[in-house]
């Protein structure tokens, strides 16, 4: 299986803030991600799909690198209830495979 | 769109007793389910994974006789912890796929205590 590695953290950063998270994969024949949020003691739900053209919502974008064989997750003007733990996944696995994710906080 | 749904959300069992828990996609067939369990501040494991009216596939050091699985359909896949002691307790999160997508649905979850 294609497996990725991503800073547990926790990232602490003040409303407002600008966080990015990176995750690293081995696979260079990886073509495409997945971020997903994470609440606690709840299901983890798809954020955004992540393809070589990179990927923007609202206030999340996120980009593959492939020459440096990594993907961001950038969050901009942090709200309070972007708290929770981001997992990038290789979309090529099926089934996908989570590591432990990366966990953001916050703080008001 | 290509909801799944679970049931029970939580449960509570004394040790020795069978639970079932049950993963349904709401308004999608899903040819293929999966299983997975996570500890406290641990990572989605995958325990299973089920195609319909086939026998599932266990991960390496999941005991099928413990967790039997059952996908009678396309649209139902269940999950029994036969004789639940104490470390089965975790959180069972099913998901689905549709045939030729790559994208997974999860379900809400199962939290499972047991005494």
């Amino acid at each position: 299986r294609k497996e990725v590695e991503q800073d547990p953290g926790p990232f602490n950063v003040p409303e407002g803030a600008t966080v990015a998270f990176n995750c690293t994969y081995s696979n260079s024949a990886s073509q495409s991600f997945f971020w997903y949020r994470q609440d606690c003691r709840k299901e983890p739900k798809l954020l955004m799909s992540v393809y070589s053209s990179g990927n923007e919502d609202g206030r999340f974008t996120a980009q593959l690198n492939r020459a440096s064989q990594y993907i961001s997750l950038l969050i901009r003007d942090s709200k309070l209830s972007d708290s929770a733990t981001y997992l990038c996944v290789d979309s090529g696995n099926t089934p996908l495979v989570f590591g432990k994710g990366t966990r953001l906080s916050v703080i008001a | 769109g290509a909801v799944v749904s679970q049931h029970p959300s939580w449960v509570i069992c004394k040790s020795g007793t069978s639970v079932k828990i049950e993963c349904r996609s709401l308004d999608f067939q899903a040819t293929t389910m999966f299983w997975y369990r996570q500890f406290p501040k641990q990572s989605l494991m995958l325990m299973a994974t089920s195609n319909e009216g086939s026998k599932a596939t266990y991960e390496q050091g999941v005991e099928k006789d413990k967790f039997l699985i059952n996908h009678a359909s396309l649209t139902l896949s269940t999950l029994t912890v036969t004789s639940a002691h104490p470390e089965d307790s975790s959180f069972y999160i099913c998901s689905a796929s549709r045939e030729a997508y790559n994208e997974q649905f999860f379900g809400p979850g199962t939290r499972l205590t047991v005494l």
